[in-house]
């Protein structure tokens, strides 16, 4: 596609379930970057993907969360068992020059709410 | 961990007038780049400047860059309201550290019309 695309762009879920978002990223981009942004604030560094790998997971916050990239395209964060604080935009960005010195492309992001 | 600190957090203006955001950071980088994001939506990629440059221009945006200060800033001229949005800088740690690309809390600007 022309741009990143996230999926959903919206999610309600109750605590403690098992929440899937989507991101697709611009095509040929090697580099898939994951985010996440809570109001008010910038966004917050959890995940790199160097093609299929996880070239630097030291951003996610605990074991909950995990994410693939299995054939190094799109990618999929998931979070298990859902906690209030998990509440927050998740953004998606991918990059064709990879590593954090270049330009990042952002999807519209997924809005988890965890009631 | 967040590494850029946007000041002022909040700036209203009316348009026309230039608009002034600073970005200060911890580390030692190779490059620092502003983006932008309006309400809702992503954010979009604005300007990159690297670290061994000290100013670079790009339309109506204006950015310098002082290392020695750890710090860097951005300037609109010529404001309009569709420049309404919050701007975020974002650094590397040339160190190696990990975080990856990390953002400031943001400017949130507003133009007046």
């Amino acid at each position: 596609g022309a741009g990143v695309s996230q999926t959903p762009s919206n999610k309600v879920t109750e605590k403690g379930k098992y929440v899937e978002l989507r991101c697709d990223p611009i095509s040929g981009h090697t580099a898939l970057y994951w985010y996440r942004q809570s109001l008010g604030q910038g966004p917050e560094f959890l995940i790199y993907f160097q093609g299929t790998g996880a070239a630097d997971d030291s951003g996610l916050p605990n074991d909950r969360f995990f994410a693939v990239r299995p054939e190094g395209s799109v990618s999929t964060l998931k979070i298990q068992r859902t906690e209030r604080g998990d509440s927050a935009v998740y953004l998606c960005a991918s990059s064709s020059t990879g590593g954090y010195t270049g330009e990042l492309f952002f999807g519209e992001g997924s809005r988890l709410t965890v009631l | 961990s967040q590494q850029g600190e946007e000041d002022p957090q909040a700036l209203s203006i009316q348009e026309g007038e230039n608009a002034t955001m600073n970005c200060s950071y911890k580390t030692s980088i190779n490059n620092l780049q502003w983006y932008r994001q309006n309400s809702g939506r992503g954010l979009v990629h604005l300007i990159l400047i690297r670290s061994n440059e000290r100013e670079k221009h790009s339309g109506r945006l204006r950015v310098t860059l002082d290392t020695s200060k750890k710090s860097s800033s951005l300037l609109i001229t010529a404001s309009r309201a569709a420049d309404t949005a919050s701007y975020f800088c974002a650094t590397d740690d040339s160190g190696g550290g990990a975080d990856g690309l990390t953002f400031g809390k943001g400017t949130h600007l507003i133009i007046q019309p």
